[in-house]
């Protein structure tokens, strides 16, 4: 599988602030994702990165929130923008592999505290 | 869209004892569902998945599985050890561009020594 490396770790941020996450994958994907997951929560699926072209949002996500970048088949960055303390969570970049199943491994999240 | 249920929310076994966590899907067009561990302050890690046409799948202690026609699949893990303790999530998807991964809401299934 996939070697996904993803910072920074955590941060804490002030109201209003804008952070950008950063995932690197080893080998080149075609899927990349990033999901939110709040505390005790399941995994929610933000949006597709998709290389070359804007991202595709779920609903509840928009782009002026959340801005993807996807510049080539193994980096993407998600920004949380003017956070609020609402937006404390854990945020996790995903990719999917080749493969017959096409599996989707995980990075280890960005853990995020808004104050 | 695909709607994905997971039971029981939280699961407490006696180490050694079976542990059995059920997942219902709406889409029948799913055909691939994987299950993911995830402990404490960690990533989800991908631990068994089956596709659609297979029923039953197994992993040294841990099996998976499916009934299509009930749209329902398990993941039953034997000889329970503490090291099992963590959250678990099952997920679908029909396998197809563009198909993304719908999750359960999760169990945390506790073992005691």
């Amino acid at each position: 599988s996939a070697v996904i490396s993803q910072k920074p770790s955590r941060d804490i941020c002030q109201r209003g602030t804008s952070l950008t996450i950063q995932c690197q994958v080893d080998s080149q994907v075609t899927m990349m994702f990033w999901y939110r997951q709040q505390p005790g929560q399941s995994l929610t699926l933000i949006a597709t990165a998709n290389q070359g072209s804007e991202a595709t949002y779920e609903s509840g996500f928009v782009i002026d929130k959340f801005p993807i970048s996807r510049p080539n088949l193994t980096f993407s960055t998600l920004t949380v923008s003017n956070m609020s303390p609402e937006d404390s969570s854990i945020y996790l970049c995903s990719v999917e592999v080749p493969g017959r199943n096409q599996p989707q491994h995980f990075g280890d999240g960005t853990r995020l505290s808004i104050l | 869209g695909e709607n994905v249920e997971q039971h029981p929310s939280t699961l407490s076994v006696q180490e050694g004892d079976s542990a059995v966590i059920k997942c219902t899907y709406s889409d029948s067009a799913s055909n691939y569902f994987p299950w993911y561990k995830q402990e404490l302050g960690k990533r989800p890690q991908l631990i068994i998945d089956i596709r659609s046409n297979v029923g039953e799948k197994k992993d040294q202690r841990i099996a998976v599985t499916l009934n299509k026609t009930a749209k329902h699949f398990s993941l039953h893990i034997t000889e329970t050890q503490p090291e099992d303790s963590a959250v678990y999530f099952c997920a679908a998807r029909y396998l197809s561009a563009g198909n993304m991964l719908t999750f359960g809401g999760g169990t945390r299934l506790m073992v005691k020594p």
